[in-house]
């Protein structure tokens, strides 16, 4: 089947420090790979995707590269600001399925 | 450009109370969504409507009905309310069924008491 696991948290950085937030999938056929970001009180806003892979979707300093050979998309940011803190959502859609399959969402807080 | 709209953006009902949510998009999108989002559970999706007149049930659709009025417009609507059905209730669109970005509206809150 297919399915999104993502590391749990809540994650706690400083301000200036790297981010990753791990993401691995399990997918029938070539799935595209997505991040999504939840800022408090809204809904969910794409942050960045893949279509294949190898391929390397980045945003806002955030970039994510889909690993076929890891069935991975983890996520990263060189250097998080407090304007980060939010929930990450991980997500996949294969062909041309009815739904995206998407994780629990990783919470993410900033401190100065 | 408004995006995806949703209303109410809050509502409390009591147990067995019936209501619609109602969701509108304005990006002529062919395909939309009702998913429901729990602590600690992610998104699940409802039911979804790959197109004007055609609506599916998706993964937890027991409770639930759908209409889709309009190519703009999809409604989610609960008969009789259960606690069970608290949740925080997202609308979403598409271009189109498969790998296109889904766009969501700001959420609605409903609480059963």
């Amino acid at each position: 089947g297919n399915s999104v696991t993502q590391m749990e948290g809540p994650v706690t950085l400083s301000e200036e420090a790297f981010l990753t937030i791990n993401c691995t999938y399990t997918a029938t056929g070539y799935p595209s790979l997505f991040w999504y970001v939840q800022y408090p009180g809204e809904g969910l806003q794409l942050l960045l995707k893949a279509t294949k892979a190898d391929d390397k979707g980045s945003n806002k300093g955030f970039e994510a590269t889909y690993r076929k050979e890891t069935t991975s998309f983890h996520l990263e940011k060189g250097s998080v600001q407090v304007s980060d803190s939010a929930v990450y959502f991980c997500a996949l859609s294969v062909g041309t399925g009815n739904q995206f399959y998407f994780g629990t969402g990783t919470s993410l807080t900033v401190i100065p | 450009n408004a995006g995806v709209t949703q209303t109410p953006k809050f509502q409390v009902l009591k147990t067995g109370q019936s209501m619609t949510l109602q969701c509108a998009q304005d990006m002529n999108h062919n395909s939309m969504y009702w998913y429901r989002q729990d602590p600690g559970m992610g998104l699940r999706l409802i039911y979804y409507s790959a197109s004007e007149g055609t609506t599916d049930k998706g993964e937890v659709p027991n409770g639930y009905n759908v209409s889709r009025l309009n190519k703009r417009e999809f409604s989610l609507r609960l008969e009789s309310a259960a606690p069970s059905q608290t949740s925080v209730y997202f609308c979403a669109s598409s271009e189109s069924l498969g790998t296109y970005e889904q766009y969501f509206g700001p959420g609605t809150r409903l609480t059963v008491t």
